[in-house]
């Protein structure tokens, strides 16, 4: 089975704190994704990546930047954390094919 | 771009009744449709797809059929369980050009609370 992991489960974080957000996929996957999800706003994307070292922004990328340096791992950054990005935090990956997208359980970040 | 609205909820059921989450859809290509679950404290499940029209997509019991002439993906299931209380996300891929990657674009999702 595929399995995507992500660093934390819940996280707290103060305003302006630089915050990462690991996930790791174990199959080889070439694209990986992150979103939000909110209540209310469905899921929504922030950033995703094709390749090792390539990344295309979402729909929502200010605020956050991301980093791609092995293909089993994508890490999300939020530079300067801010309260309006306290959300649950969704990562994802995606063989070639059927374009079925295996999840991480989340990370449920609040920045105070 | 691409949209998916879903019908508001939250919805809740006894036990053994049917249910209709509706679905629907505007794209610029043809898409691929998704349905996905989230169980309490869980990431997202594929619960059953459709990738051209009249397809019908099942599983666990529920299905649903791409209706390209209604752009609707409605999600049924004849009798729910207590166990199928969750978020359910209804979604849709379009590739354009020579893409082989896909974004998936999501409903609001609809919390569905299952009682005996």
């Amino acid at each position: 089975d595929v399995k995507v992991t992500q660093s934390s489960r819940y996280l707290v974080k103060r305003t302006g704190e630089k915050v990462f957000l690991e996930c790791v996929q174990d199959m080889d996957h070439e694209n990986m994704f992150w979103y939000r999800q909110d209540p209310g706003l469905g899921l929504r994307l922030i950033y995703f990546s094709y390749d090792v070292k390539m990344k295309e922004k979402g729909d929502i990328p200010e605020g956050y930047s991301v980093s791609r340096e092995k293909k089993e791992r994508f890490s999300l950054i939020l530079e300067s954390a801010s309260t309006n990005q306290t959300s649950m935090y969704l990562c994802a990956s995606l063989g070639t094919g059927p374009y079925e997208q295996y999840f991480g359980p989340g990370t449920r970040l609040t920045v105070t | 771009g691409d949209s998916v609205t879903q019908m508001e909820g939250p919805v809740t059921l006894s036990e053994e009744a049917f249910l209709t989450i509706n679905c629907t859809y505007t794209a610029t290509g043809y898409p691929s449709l998704f349905w996905y679950v989230q169980y309490p404290g869980e990431g997202l499940q594929l619960l059953l797809k459709a990738t051209k029209a009249d397809d019908k997509g099942s599983n666990k019991g529920f299905e649903a059929t791409y209706r390209k002439e209604t752009t609707s993906f409605h999600l049924e299931k004849g009798s729910v369980q207590v166990s199928d209380s969750a978020v359910y996300f209804c979604a849709l891929i379009t590739l354009t050009g020579g893409t082989s990657y896909g974004k998936l674009t999501f409903g609001q999702g609809t919390i569905l609370t299952v009682h005996p």
